[in-house]
């Protein structure tokens, strides 16, 4: 089973619509993040979280939110899509321990279209 | 403000080493080097990191200049699966978590 899992893997959705991309990890990790790709870019934070209660805006949170349910759960909501939001979206986890702080592990991937 | 600097593109012969350079002429002293690597439309993947030293693991070895303004991501026997967008990062690594990546080094490894 996969460590990192996100769902839907892809989505097509209309402008305006309401979404929501989940991500779950079972890798025990307090860190999560959502970043988004665009087509031969490099990936962009969107947002993170050090804790339940700890969300913080990344470098392009504009038209997004976020939701730390559990440890293991966070997600990345579009309250009112738009076609500039079609993308690739991955959600990554990383640890505290001094080995797997160097490294984050990302999910497969959400690839979302908005028309 | 990019930090690295790499090239767009470089092609390599499958069995041969890979070479994979990164500028990073303005790295601070607590600036670590990283490598990850996307096989295509997937997750990126963590490749290695160092600081000063060079470090080896079973997946690559990191060549970091004295100067530490240039490093080489070495891939001693490239294979088709290598095939894949490598991005070299800096960053602290206890405080900043964040992940900044450029556009990265497309590798096609050719039969």
């Amino acid at each position: 089973d996969a460590d990192v899992t996100q769902t839907p893997r892809n989505r097509i959705t209309k402008t305006g619509k309401r979404i929501m991309l989940e991500c779950s990890q079972t890798k025990g990790h307090d860190r999560m993040y959502w970043y988004r790709q665009d087509p031969g870019l490099g990936l962009r934070l969107i947002y993170y979280s050090f804790d339940v209660k700890d969300i913080n805006k990344g470098e392009i949170s504009d038209g997004y939110s976020v939701s730390r349910q559990a440890q293991a759960k966070f997600s990345l909501s579009l309250e009112s899509a738009i076609p500039n939001q079609t993308a690739l979206y991955f959600c990554a986890t990383s640890g505290e321990t001094s080995s797997s702080y160097n490294e984050q592990f990302f999910g497969p991937g959400t690839r979302l279209t908005v028309l | 403000d990019a930090k690295t600097t790499q090239p767009p593109s470089m092609d390599c012969a499958e069995g041969r080493a890979a070479n994979l350079p990164c500028n990073h002429s303005t790295i601070s002293g607590n600036e670590y080097v990283y490598w990850y690597r996307q096989i295509h439309s997937q997750g990126p993947q963590y490749i290695i990191h160092g600081l000063k030293n060079n470090e080896t693991n079973e997946m690559a070895s990191l060549i970091i200049t004295e100067d530490r303004k240039s490093s080489t991501l070495i891939l001693p026997h490239a294979t088709l699966r290598d095939t894949a967008v490598y991005y070299c990062i800096v960053r602290v690594a206890t405080y900043d978590y964040k992940l900044s990546f450029g556009a990265g080094t497309t590798v096609t490894v050719r039969a």
